[in-house]
């Protein structure tokens, strides 16, 4: 069956970086992107950008760019978020997802999440 | 302020029909196909219908959707206890370099 498993909590510091892991299995990984999503406490789901599982090219959200990188290990079919110079205001649960049509916004399975805390 | 506008909540009793609305324009919901997920307390979000109006196998046929020029409707009929959960609609928006997603406020339905 498909799963995707995230890795664990985090507590960072402002102005650090967070990288969260999301392991795949049960599926052709480079068959699918994979998108991150996330939501703050209380919020609604705020997309932050997806990555080609084969190719590693990347789309992300305007309000990221520079700030965030996606990557992809076909080896181990897992892919990778990390984000940087955090601020309070990114500490959310941050979900990967696979894309189940390609440019179609259908997320088809969802990690647990991760929860990211960011204070000083 | 979401993209994609949708009630904040909604409620019904059990076994009573509900929609949920989803207004956005030509550069998303116009343009591009709508999704939408259910999210129960402290859990991932589910998908219920993409393309509009498929169910992913395993999705009960009390889940509807449907498209009309810039916005979309989930509808839910037979009402259970636990159809409680804030619902969500994403779509792409065409309108910046590249596309985003993007998703609605998400609204909270009470089954009272």
């Amino acid at each position: 069956q498909v799963q995707l498993v995230q890795s664990g909590a985090e507590v960072k510091k402002p102005g650090a970086s967070v990288k969260v892991s999301c392991k795949t299995s049960g599926y052709s990984y480079i068959s699918y992107d994979i998108n991150w999503v996330r939501q703050a406490p209380g919020q609604g789901l705020e997309w932050m950008g997806g990555i080609s599982a084969y190719s590693g090219d990347t789309n992300s959200a305007q309000k990221f760019q520079g700030r965030v990188t996606m990557t992809t290990d076909i080896s181990t079919t897992t892919a990778y978020l990390e984000l940087r110079s955090l601020r309070s205001d990114d500490t959310a649960v941050y979900y990967c997802a696979r894309e189940g049509f390609r440019l179609t916004a259908t997320y088809d399975y969802w990690g647990q999440g991760t929860q990211v805390t960011v204070s000083s | 302020q979401s993209v994609l506008t949708q009630p904040p909540s909604v409620s019904a009793a059990p076994g009573q029909k509900v929609t949920i609305s989803c207004s956005g324009s030509s550069s998303n919901i116009g343009n591009n196909y709508v999704s939408w997920y259910q999210q129960l307390p402290g859990t991932a979000p589910r998908l219920l219908i993409y393309e509009n109006n498929k169910r992913p196998s395993g999705i009960p046929d009390r889940f509807s959707g449907s498209k009309s020029g810039t916005s979309a409707t989930l509808g839910i009929t037979g009402l259970q206890t636990g159809d409680e959960a804030d619902y969500y609609c994403g779509t792409w928006d065409d309108s910046l370099s590249g596309g985003d997603v993007v998703f609605g406020g998400g609204t909270k339905l009470t089954v009272l």
